[in-house]
């Protein structure tokens, strides 16, 4: 079963420009992840926000919840080449102690 | 963050055969583990949940004869995919965590099956 559905699918921005990728999930949850795949690889853990949080930074990265939405955004920004990538949402849902997968976004940063 | 270790990290092995792939919680004890499997260009889909020294549950659709999950420790747990055909050739990623922390990957394992 799959909890959160990433938008794009797929996109491809030019370097130094800002991506932003988007989740939406459907049941409470406790916190929400993103998570980074380069192609065949495991994952690398990039931000967890929780649910009573809003915004979260790390670096050029920029996390956002809204909860009454239920929807995420992340946001990279002055992309680089190295950022290409698969990018997945993870949830939690109140109660339960799955962590469940969006379908993710395929990032491409064009040189 | 803490880290967990997953191996091997890739595997080929004939149809009909079983193979084993281990994941270890390095530098915590982990209530719960998780088994997940990704086809290419796709997302991760849950397998299993396992705690340590109970029964597996696993999610719809998922063969639990076939894909056996042992989590004998708060440190290990393992997956064993038996009787491998072709269409189980897969990567397959585990995840470690404790109560109300965030989960913890394996670097994955990629399995051919031929």
């Amino acid at each position: 079963s799959q909890q959160g559905e990433e938008d794009p699918q797929a996109l491809s921005i030019q370097e130094g420009e800002n991506a932003t990728m988007n989740c939406s999930y459907k049941t409470s949850i406790n916190n929400l992840q993103w998570y980074r795949q380069n192609s065949g690889r495991g994952l690398v853990h990039l931000i967890l926000i929780r649910s009573n949080e809003r915004e979260k930074h790390s670096g050029r990265l920029r996390v956002t919840l809204d909860t009454s939405k239920k929807s995420s955004s992340l946001l990279i920004t002055a992309s680089r080449a190295a950022d290409t990538a698969s990018y997945f949402c993870a949830t939690d849902a109140n109660g339960d102690d799955k962590i469940i997968f969006g379908k993710g976004t395929r990032l491409h940063i064009l040189p | 963050g803490a880290v967990v270790s997953q191996h091997p990290s890739w595997v080929i092995c004939k149809s009909g055969t079983s193979v084993k792939i281990e994941c270890r919680s390095l530098d915590f004890q982990a209530t719960t583990m998780f088994w997940y499997r990704q086809f290419p260009k796709q997302s991760l889909m849950l397998m299993a949940t396992s705690n340590e020294g109970s029964k597996a549950t696993y999610e719809q659709g998922v063969e639990k004869d076939k894909f056996l999950i042992n989590h004998a420790s708060l440190t290990l747990s393992t997956l064993t995919v038996t009787s491998a055909h072709p269409e189980d050739s897969s990567f397959y990623i585990c995840s470690a965590t404790t109560t109300y922390t965030e989960a913890f990957f394996g670097q994955g394992t990629r399995l051919t099956v031929v």
